[in-house]
């Protein structure tokens, strides 16, 4: 299965600020998935990541708030922008490998 | 759309025990996957096991076995032998097998205890 290092395991902001996310795939992938997994809640789909194409956004989440770059097919980021505590959570990357999906090790985000 | 939905929040096993956790899902289609994941506290996603909708033979991967129902829609997760290490939140997953994307949807998680 792929091996996905992810940035950072976790920080601290203001309210306010931006933060980025980066994931690196150890081999070549189509999609990246980015999740958000709030406190004691389930993972929910932010963006599918496609190399070269805009990313695909789902209900509730939009580009401005989480814009998402795919520069080459083993590399993406996702930024979590003019953050307030509401967005405290921990952000996970994802892709589909063979016999299932794997994880980068996520993001615990907190917004004070 | 689809829905993936686990009915237990919490369920508690005793060590060498045996458990079962629930998962059902709503979906029209008649080809798709199905997984169940663990996140221990390391909050490390690890795939559990993966079951295809087109088998009927249930899916098993050492003390971890499926109950596939395809026409109730169910799929839970038989766990044997119980070990302290199983501790942790399980998600059933469901996934398209066709479309334009691959995505997982989630259901809401049992998180699971073991007693020494």
């Amino acid at each position: 299965s792929a091996v996905i290092s992810q940035k950072p395991s976790r920080d601290i902001c203001q309210r306010g600020t931006s933060l980025t996310i980066q994931c690196q795939v150890d081999s070549q992938v189509t999609m990246m998935f980015w999740y958000r997994q709030q406190p004691g809640q389930s993972l929910t789909l932010i963006a599918t990541a496609n190399q070269g194409s805009e990313a695909t956004y789902e209900s509730g989440f939009v580009i401005d708030k989480f814009p998402i770059s795919r520069p080459n097919l083993t590399f993406s980021t996702l930024t979590v922008s003019n953050m307030s505590p509401e967005d405290s959570s921990i952000y996970l990357c994802s892709v589909e490998r063979g016999y299932g999906y794997t994880f980068g090790s996520g993001t615990r985000l907190t917004v004070v | 759309a689809q829905t993936v939905t686990q009915s237990q929040p919490e369920m508690s096993v005793q060590e060498a025990e045996t458990v079962t956790l629930s998962c059902t899902y709503d979906t029209s289609e008649s080809d798709y996957y199905l997984f169940w994941y663990k996140q221990p506290p390391s909050r490390q996603m690890i795939l559990v096991i993966r079951q295809e909708a087109y088998k009927q033979q249930n899916a098993t991967e050492n003390r971890f076995s499926v109950n596939f129902q395809k026409a109730a829609k169910s799929f839970s997760l038989k766990i044997s032998d119980s070990q302290l290490g199983d501790a942790a939140m399980y998600f059933c997953a469901y996934r398209s097998a066709g479309g334009a994307t691959n995505k997982l949807i989630f259901g809401t998680g049992t998180l699971l205890a073991v007693q020494p």
